[in-house]
C-alpha cells in the first residue's frame, strides 16, 4: 500500500517569506507527527496529533510555527516568516494507533532552504 | 530530559563482517525503543521496534536487544553487505511527555565495503 507522502520534496524560500509543508499519512493511520532534521540538531521532534484530540505541540520551537490537521488525514506544517536557522529536512510520520506501541511509518522529508 | 547517545558514530566494515551498534538513553522510563535506518537524502525506515517488557526483537539478519534498566540497546548485523551502509538511529518513546514523540540518538553510520 502507499506510504506516507510529503510534497514539496525540495522548497528554496527567501528570509522572511512564509512556507507550507504538506503530509499525507498512511490511510487509516490515526497518528501524525512531524519531526525536523538539521545538521548538528540530529532528529527533533515538532508537533503529534492523535485523532480528534489538542495536538501535543510541545516541541514547535517558535510562534512562526504552526500546523494542522484537516478531516483527520492531511496536515499541513506552516512556517512563518522563515529564518535561515529553520533550513532543514521536515519529516513526517504516522501511526496506526497509540506511540506507545506502534512503529512510525516515515516520509521522504520536505527539505527547506532558506536563502 | 531524555537523552539518547549512540556509539560509534562511524563504522566501516568489510562485507561479511558481524557488527554492533550501540544505543543509550539516560531514562529508563520507556514505552518502547525503535531502530530505524536512514539512506542519504531519504526519510526512516523502521528496523524493529522493542516493546519496554520485550528483552529483543530480530528480523532476518538484524538481532535488537534491550536492557532497560541499564538503558542500553544493541543492534546486531550479521553478515553485513554493501547494501546495509547507512545511517542508524535508535529512538525510544518515553514516559515523559507522554509517549507522544520519539527521542532520537544522533546516528551511526555505517559502511560496508567490498
Amino acid at each position: 500500500g502507499a506510504g506516507v507522502s510529503q510534497s514539496p520534496s525540495n522548497k528554496v524560500t527567501e528570509k522572511g517569506k512564509d512556507v507550507e509543508l504538506r503530509c499525507d499519512p498512511i490511510s487509516g493511520h490515526t497518528a501524525l507527527y512531524w519531526y525536523r532534521q538539521s545538521l548538528g540538531q540530529g532528529l527533533e521532534f515538532l508537533i503529534y496529533f492523535q485523532g480528534n484530540s489538542a495536538p501535543d505541540k510541545s516541541g514547535l520551537p517558535s510562534d512562526r510555527f504552526s500546523a494542522e490537521r484537516t478531516g483527520g488525514s492531511v496536515s499541513t506544517l506552516t512556517i512563518q516568516r522563515t529564518q535561515q536557522e529553520d533550513s532543514a529536512v521536515y519529516l513526517c510520520a504516522s501511526t496506526p494507533g497509540t506511540p506507545r506501541t506502534d512503529t512510525q511509518y516515515f516520509g521522504p522529508g520536505t527539505r527547506l532552504t532558506v536563502l | 530530559k531524555q537523552e539518547v547517545t549512540q556509539i560509534p558514530a562511524a563504522l566501516s566494515v568489510p562485507e561479511g563482517e558481524n557488527l554492533v551498534l550501540n544505543c543509550s538513553f539516560t531514562d529508563s522510563a520507556i514505552y518502547n525503543l525503535q531502530w530505524f535506518r536512514q539512506d542519504p537524502g531519504k526519510g526512516l525506515t523502521s528496523l524493529l521496534l522493542i516493546q519496554s517488557s520485550q528483552r529483543e526483537q530480530t528480523s532476518g539478519r538484524l538481532n535488537a536487544s534491550l536492557d532497560k534498566s541499564s538503558g542500553r540497546s544493541t543492534l546486531y548485523i550479521a553478515a553485513s553487505q554493501p547494501g546495509d551502509s547507512a545511517t542508524y538511529l535508535c529512538a525510544v518513546s518515553s514516559f515523559t511527555g507522554g509517549g507522544n514523540k520519539l527521542t532520537f540518538g544522533t546516528g551511526t553510520q555505517l559502511k560496508v565495503e567490498l
